[in-house]
């Protein structure tokens, strides 16, 4: 059974700053998604970011980056410049590609600070 | 406005009481999918149906039920034999050959006394 683990149940990070979030996960999968939820105080769960595990290039949506490393079944999600908007909730999550709608696998979340 | 609605925001029950949770979306999608979220947790799916009049159990279906008969709604009741039923409950939708992105309603927040 495919897993998803975040180790930093909390980080916290200064205004304009970086912070990386950490994420693994254990598939024997070749090919899948791999994804990075949002979840803010209102509790609506955003899509922030999408990689698919066939492209080698690192997805980027503006300030949001991640840094993926296939062999290492590793998945981190880099935040520059960041704003106190980006408080929130962050869930790694996975997903096979076999076609057909399937359950997302999600980690347990980090929660993140951001101090003025 | 294209989206997923989840009412009500907050319910309240009294214990062994079954009660309906509704979830609507108007995206045009084939699969739907109801998760639970409890504290230190992350989501965990209980119920999810990939096309109208079907459904399959997700990793907790016990004390849950669910319908599809529109491709529109995926309604979740909570039985009274679901042991510890207050938690938030979240609805998301997708496309079935999409990118594996799922769409997440805003959430019911289920009280049981």
């Amino acid at each position: 059974a495919q897993t998803v683990t975040q180790s930093q149940p909390e980080m916290s990070v200064q205004e304009a700053e970086t912070v990386t979030l950490s994420c693994t996960y254990d598939t024997s999968e070749s090919d899948y998604y791999l994804f990075w939820y949002k979840q803010p105080p209102s509790r609506q769960m955003i899509l922030v970011i999408r990689q698919e595990a066939y492209k080698q290039q690192n997805a980027t949506e503006n300030r949001f980056s991640v840094n993926f490393q296939k062999a290492a079944k590793s998945f981190s999600l880099k935040i520059s410049d960041s704003q106190l908007g980006d408080a929130a909730m962050y869930f790694c999550a996975y997903s096979p590609t076999q076609g057909g709608s399937e359950k997302l696998v999600f980690g347990k979340g980090t929660k993140l600070t951001v101090n003025p | 406005d294209g989206g997923i609605t989840q009412s009500p925001k907050y319910l309240f029950r009294k214990e062994g009481q079954n009660v309906t949770l509704s979830c609507e979306q108007n995206l045009n999608h084939d699969a739907m999918y109801w998760y639970r979220q409890d504290p230190g947790q992350g989501l965990r799916l209980i119920y999810y149906s990939q096309i109208v009049n079907d459904f399959q159990k997700g990793d907790i279906a016990e004390g849950y039920s669910v319908s599809r008969e529109k491709k529109e709604s995926f309604p979740l009741t909570v039985t009274s034999a679901q042991k510890n039923p207050t938690a938030f409950y979240l609805c998301a939708s997708s496309l079935i050959w999409g990118k594996g992105e799922q769409y997440f309603g805003p959430g019911t927040r289920l009280t049981v006394t």
